[in-house]
């Protein structure tokens, strides 16, 4: 059974800093890998979607790589902002179509 | 952009009152899908549909039902409401894997239902 592990569970940064958050999954027989960021109380939003035949994907401040064969990501986040804060999810789309998430890791980026 | 709106932020509900949820979607998405959000337990899949009038169990549908008689609209309904069904509720859309978009799933706001 696919299981997705985050960590660390919880990160409290200065701004400015450069981070990276990390997620491992324990099949590595996933069709993609998407990270969400989510808002308290809100809904979740798409940030980067890989699929399994590429190794990273970038967006702005944002850059995701995908190491399938050791199923490990990283979610790098360069020059973060206060406005970064955020819960950032995992979740891998396994053999039979379904998304697994992580539990998720908690960052505030201090002013 | 893609846009998934769910019907409302927040609901109270009473034990035993049958509660609809309803999301829509304005990108033509085959897929849609219910989640529940809870502390600790993470998102965990309901019910899911890849087309018109077809519906598969996710892995907690019991006490769920789920209808779609439109493309666009993808509707959860709690029978017989009970307080453990005190959760997040989350609604998401998609392309089919062989999609452009590569099967990225696009989330709703989510609707808060509190079941008192």
């Amino acid at each position: 059974k696919q299981e997705v592990t985050q960590i660390p569970a919880a990160l409290s940064v200065p701004e400015g800093e450069n981070l990276v958050l990390n997620c491992s999954f324990t099949d590595s027989a996933i069709y993609n890998l998407q990270w969400f960021r989510q808002d308290p109380g809100k809904g979740l939003t798409s940030l980067l979607l890989i699929q399994s035949s590429q190794r990273e994907q970038t967006s702005g401040r944002l850059n995701a790589s995908l190491d399938k064969s050791s199923g490990r990501s990283t979610l790098y986040i360069a020059a973060s902002q206060p406005g970064d804060s955020a819960t950032y999810l995992c979740a891998v789309m396994d053999s039979s179509y379904k998304l697994i998430f992580g539990s998720g890791t908690r960052l505030l980026v201090r002013p | 952009d893609v846009k998934v709106t769910q019907s409302s932020r927040y609901l109270v509900k009473r034990t035993g009152e049958k509660v609809f949820l309803e999301c829509v979607q304005d990108m033509d998405h085959e897929n849609m899908f219910w989640y529940r959000q809870d502390p600790g337990l993470g998102l965990r899949l309901i019910y899911f549909s890849y087309d018109v009038k077809m519906k598969e169990k996710g892995d907690i549908p019991e006490g769920y039902s789920v209808s779609r008689e439109k493309k666009e609209r993808f509707s959860l309904i709690l029978e017989s409401a009970s307080t453990n069904q005190t959760s997040m509720y989350l609604c998401a859309s998609s392309l089919p894997l062989a999609g452009g978009s590569g099967n990225e799933q696009f989330f709703g706001p989510g609707t808060r239902l509190t079941v008192l």
